[in-house]
């Protein structure tokens, strides 16, 4: 199993739209509709923004949003704010009761 | 609502076994959710370690499987991780989290806690 492929860093200006991407292979994020996208501010614990590709757990905004294509998912943050800088994990289910993360993008705001 | 605690020595011994339990408050463990174990190397990004659920049944990273095991006391409504032989390479926050099915969505963590491994 390797870890899912997420570029290592995103960066926009508050009021923009950025999009974070994560990559896998058809044994996991192309193949189950079980990814997942969590925010995590320094020391501590992630929180969970996305699950099951787009459906947003109550209290996250709708300004997150999830979406995948292929062995590809993307989660896209409309109208940044300050709030949002963070680091940002994907994971998928990839099969056989296992999973896997992706390595992480940190989000800057201009 | 519910909350989970992370408890357990801060420092283990290189080749010695790491334990920690979690604590589940607010709830009962004994649900359709699984609950899962998370570590995160200093500097590093997250790394699944394993999966239990009340009934017994549990699911291991293929790479830590031969060192992990995980049980469940649902009369302590606690859930519990070992990992032997630990070396320098184990040290990490470990995070507890409840998952809708294993690898899902974790959608409750622990404030986690930070376990080094030096003689």
């Amino acid at each position: 199993q390797s870890a899912l492929t997420q570029p290592p860093s995103a960066s926009g200006s508050p009021g923009q739209s950025v999009t974070i991407s994560c990559t896998g292979t058809s044994s996991d994020v192309g193949g189950y509709n079980y990814v997942s996208w969590y925010q995590q501010y320094p020391g501590k614990a992630p929180k969970l923004m996305i699950y099951e590709v787009s459906k947003r757990p109550s209290g996250v905004p709708d300004r997150f949003s999830g979406s995948k294509s292929g062995n590809t998912a993307s989660l896209t943050v409309s109208g940044l704010q300050a709030e949002d800088e963070a680091n940002y994990y994907c994971s998928s289910y990839a099969g056989s009761n296992t999973g896997v993360f992706g390595g992480g993008t940190k989000l800057t705001v201009l | 609502q519910l909350q989970l605690q992370e408890s357990g020595p801060g420092l283990v011994k290189p080749w010695e076994t790491l334990s920690l339990t979690c604590t589940v408050s607010g709830g009962s463990i004994a649900t359709s959710y699984y609950w899962g174990w998370i570590r995160q190397p200093p500097g590093k990004g997250l790394e699944w370690i394993g999966s239990i659920h009340y009934s017994g049944s549990t699911y291991h990273s293929p790479t830590l499987k031969s060192r992990v095991t995980i049980s469940v006391d649902t009369s302590k409504n606690q859930f519990s991780l070992k990992l032997n032989s630990v070396t320098a390479a184990d040290t990490a926050v470990y995070y507890c989290g409840r998952d809708i099915l294993v690898f899902d969505a974790l959608d409750i963590w622990g404030q986690g806690t930070m376990v080094t491994v030096s003689p």
